[in-house]
């Protein structure tokens, strides 16, 4: 099946800064999602961005589907950024399924 | 809009009972339900995807036996971890969507945490 690697696992900032987290995927895909889990494991949709570039607010996302990866940006961190990030797809059979990546930990110190 | 309930929030059983976890879309009807496990520190795994009025298709080492999913209604999926052990302590996620309204995007429930003893 299709594999999906997220980097850096964790990353530790200062409040106020900008962080970059990517997530690489071994295959086409024909669907892209972005989620935030918070501490209390609520899942929230950041974004659906199987390519091209999004924004919402703090918040961007750039996936560039010929090159197999996706990066999000956050800027000016906030400590209610932290928590688990998590990019999932749907493999280019596009069967519904959801394959979720490893995971990046952000913890935002005040 | 694309609310996603789960019930109960947690639940601590004793090795050998039957636990139900309930899934529901509260503004829109779901075609599709699926049902994820997360253990402490780890991604998600779908365990198992549900449609509305037929059988549940079960991920590969998924017993479908211990773990029975009903997909009743449009708006309701239950899992019913059967005769659970400690090893089936974890973190049960469902999700719902509907291709027609939000295309393949899925929409997650606040998680069940299992604790068996």
């Amino acid at each position: 099946g299709i594999q999906v690697e997220q980097s850096p696992p964790d990353l530790i900032l200062q409040e106020g800064a900008n962080s970059t987290l990517r997530c690489n995927f071994s295959d086409s895909v024909n669907n892209l999602q972005w989620f935030h889990q918070n501490p209390w494991g609520q899942l929230i949709n950041l974004f659906y961005i199987p390519s091209g570039t999004k924004q919402n607010g703090r918040l961007s996302a750039t996936t560039v589907a010929t090159e197999r990866y996706s990066l999000l940006y956050i800027s000016s961190s906030q400590t209610t950024d932290s928590g688990v990030y998590f990019c999932a797809v749907v493999d280019r059979f596009g069967n519904e399924k959801l394959t979720f990546g490893t995971g990046t930990r952000l913890t935002i110190i005040p | 809009g694309a609310v996603v309930s789960q019930h109960p929030s947690w639940v601590i059983c004793k090795s050998g009972t039957s636990v139900k976890i309930e899934c529901r879309s509260l503004d829109f009807q779901a075609t599709t339900m699926f049902w994820y496990r997360q253990f402490p520190k780890q991604s998600l795994m779908l365990m198992a995807t549900s449609n509305e009025g037929s059988k549940a298709t079960y991920e590969q080492g998924v017993e479908k036996d211990k773990f029975l999913i009903n997909h009743a209604s449009l708006t309701l999926s239950t899992l019913t971890v059967t005769s659970a052990h400690p090893e089936d302590s974890s973190f049960y996620i469902c999700s719902a969507t509907t291709s027609v309204l939000f295309g393949d995007t899925q929409y997650f429930g606040p998680g069940t945490r299992l604790t068996v003893l």
